[in-house]
C-alpha cells in the first residue's frame, strides 16, 4: 500500500537558519504530493502540494519538489521565522482527497 | 467563508460516559471526514462521507465509536461509553468531489479521565 516515510523530529532551529525536513514515499501509480502544516491549537491546512513529476510547490517561502527517480518531496525554506513553528505533514494521493496518506508528522520550534 | 467548524474545543469527561463531536463542513463540499490524532499513532481516518452517505468506515476502531450525518451541513461523532484510551484530538474535513485538497476543522481535543 501507499506510505509516508517523515524525517523523524523535533526540530530546533535559529531564526533565519535552513530548514529541510525529509519526505519520502511509496505509492502505486503516479501520486500527488502536498505539505500540511498544523500551528498549534489548529488543524491541518494545507501548505503546498505538486501533481507531477519535476513540478515545484511553493508557498510562504517554503518549497518542495516532486522527484520521482527518488521518490522524495522535501520540504526546505531559506531562513525560517519563529512563527514557522508548527508540525509539518507529507502526504500523497493517487486518487483524491478521500485516499489521502499522510506521514506521521515533524515538529518544528524556531528560536529567536 | 467560516471554513470547518468544530464542536466542542475541549472535552474532558470521565470514563462510561457518553461523547459526542460536532462538525459542520464547508457549504457545497460533499465529502465529509473524521480523522483522530495522538502522538502514538499520527494521523488516523476513521470514517468519511459522500454526500451525507457513509463510504468507508474500516478506520472506526470498534462498535463504541459510531458517526452520522443527517444532511449536508452537519456530522456527529458519538463514542459511547468512553475509554481513557480515546483520548486523542478529534478533526473533521471536508472537501469537494474531484479535489484532491482536505479543509481541516480546528479540531475537538478530548480527554477522558
Amino acid at each position: 500500500g501507499d506510505s509516508v516515510t517523515q524525517m523523524e523530529g523535533p526540530v530546533t532551529l535559529s531564526e533565519e537558519a535552513f530548514l529541510t525536513i525529509n519526505c519520502t514515499y511509496t505509492a502505486t501509480g503516479y501520486p500527488s504530493l502536498f505539505w500540511y502544516v498544523q500551528y498549534p491549537g489548529e488543524g491541518l491546512q494545507l501548505l503546498l502540494k505538486a501533481t507531477k513529476a519535476d513540478d515545484k510547490g511553493s508557498n510562504k517561502g517554503f518549497e518542495a519538489t516532486y522527484r520521482k527517480e527518488t521518490t522524495s518531496f522535501h520540504l526546505e525554506k531559506g531562513s525560517v521565522q519563529v512563527s514557522d513553528s508548527a508540525v509539518y505533514f507529507c502526504a500523497l494521493t493517487t486518487r483524491s482527497a478521500r485516499q489521502l496518506t499522510f506521514g506521521s508528522g515533524t515538529q518544528l520550534t524556531v528560536l529567536p | 467563508d467560516a471554513g470547518v467548524i468544530q464542536s466542542p474545543r475541549h472535552e474532558v469527561t470521565e470514563m462510561g460516559q457518553e461523547v459526542t463531536l460536532r462538525c459542520k463542513p464547508i457549504s457545497g463540499h460533499d465529502y465529509l471526514f473524521w480523522y483522530r490524532q495522538t502522538m502514538m499513532r499520527g494521523l488516523e481516518l476513521l470514517i468519511y462521507f459522500n454526500n451525507n452517505v457513509p463510504i468507508d468506515d474500516s478506520g472506526m476502531p470498534e462498535d463504541r465509536f459510531s458517526a452520522k450525518m443527517p444532511n449536508a451541513s452537519f456530522s456527529t461523532l458519538k463514542i459511547q461509553p468512553s475509554e481513557p484510551r480515546d483520548s486523542a484530538v478529534y478533526f473533521c474535513a471536508s472537501t469537494i468531489s474531484g479535489a484532491n485538497v482536505l479543509t481541516f476543522g480546528a479540531g475537538s481535543r478530548l480527554t477522558v479521565l
